[in-house]
């Protein structure tokens, strides 16, 4: 099975400030000829769903702001907010798409410093 | 939209079947990919299992010896069943509509199962 880290547990930005979330998988997530990179970043709000941000790595989803942006590949991605605004305040979550068992990190806590 | 709905028993046993039902509106759940997730109080969130509309159903290592995933197309809803639960089992479980490809697009916004004697 494909086990996801993320680094930090736990972050605290200032607002207007960048926020940058790592993940790192225990092997490639690089599969098919166009070698896409099946990793999803999800934010969680306290009592909501996950909500999927970006999927591919780096495709932001429809009405995400352009503030969020995902890098990486292979084994290594990058979950980034470019400039902190209060609502982004959550805990966000890596999930590799590869093929069942599809595992999540463990979660990375966002706060405002 | 498709929407997603949980539902069942708030409270099982030790030892007893836990058993969910997310019912699916706006859409067919028949020709998609569905998936449960869960998530114990105040932790992180695990992948529980992934059921085609073949029904062909993925699941968790851990839980696999325990668990059946299940599609009902006449009522149009998706079921997970898990046998001798512990308190372990206790959490938030989620389902969500899942695109061909494996990506949990849509979620439902969860129902709290606790194992309580």
């Amino acid at each position: 099975d494909i086990v996801m880290t993320q680094s930090p547990d736990s972050l605290a930005v200032s607002l207007g400030e960048r926020a940058t979330i790592n993940c790192k998988s225990s092997q490639s997530l690089i599969y098919g000829s166009n070698n896409d990179n099946y990793l999803l970043w999800f934010q969680q709000k306290p009592g909501q769903p996950p909500k999927l941000l970006i999927s591919w790595a780096s495709t932001r989803e429809s009405g995400v702001p352009d503030r969020f942006s995902g890098s990486g590949s292979g084994t290594d991605f990058t979950l980034t907010i470019s400039s902190l605004q209060a609502e982004d305040v959550a805990v966000y979550y890596c999930q590799h798409f590869y093929g069942p068992p599809y595992s999540f990190g463990q979660g990375t806590k966002l706060e405002i410093k | 939209q498709v929407q997603l709905q949980e539902s069942g028993p708030g409270l099982v046993k030790p030892s007893e079947t836990l058993s969910l039902t997310c019912t699916v509106s706006g859409g067919s759940i028949s020709g998609s990919y569905w998936s449960w997730t869960r998530q114990p109080p105040g932790k992180g969130l695990e992948w529980v299992g992934h059921i085609y509309y073949t029904g062909t159903a993925y699941y968790q290592t851990s839980l696999k010896s325990r668990l059946t995933i299940s599609l009902d197309t006449s009522k149009n809803q998706i079921s997970l069943k898990l046998s001798s639960v512990t308190d372990a089992d206790t959490a938030v479980y989620y389902c969500a509509k899942v695109s061909p490809s494996g990506v949990a697009e849509h979620w439902g916004q969860g129902t709290l199962v606790t194992v309580f004697s």
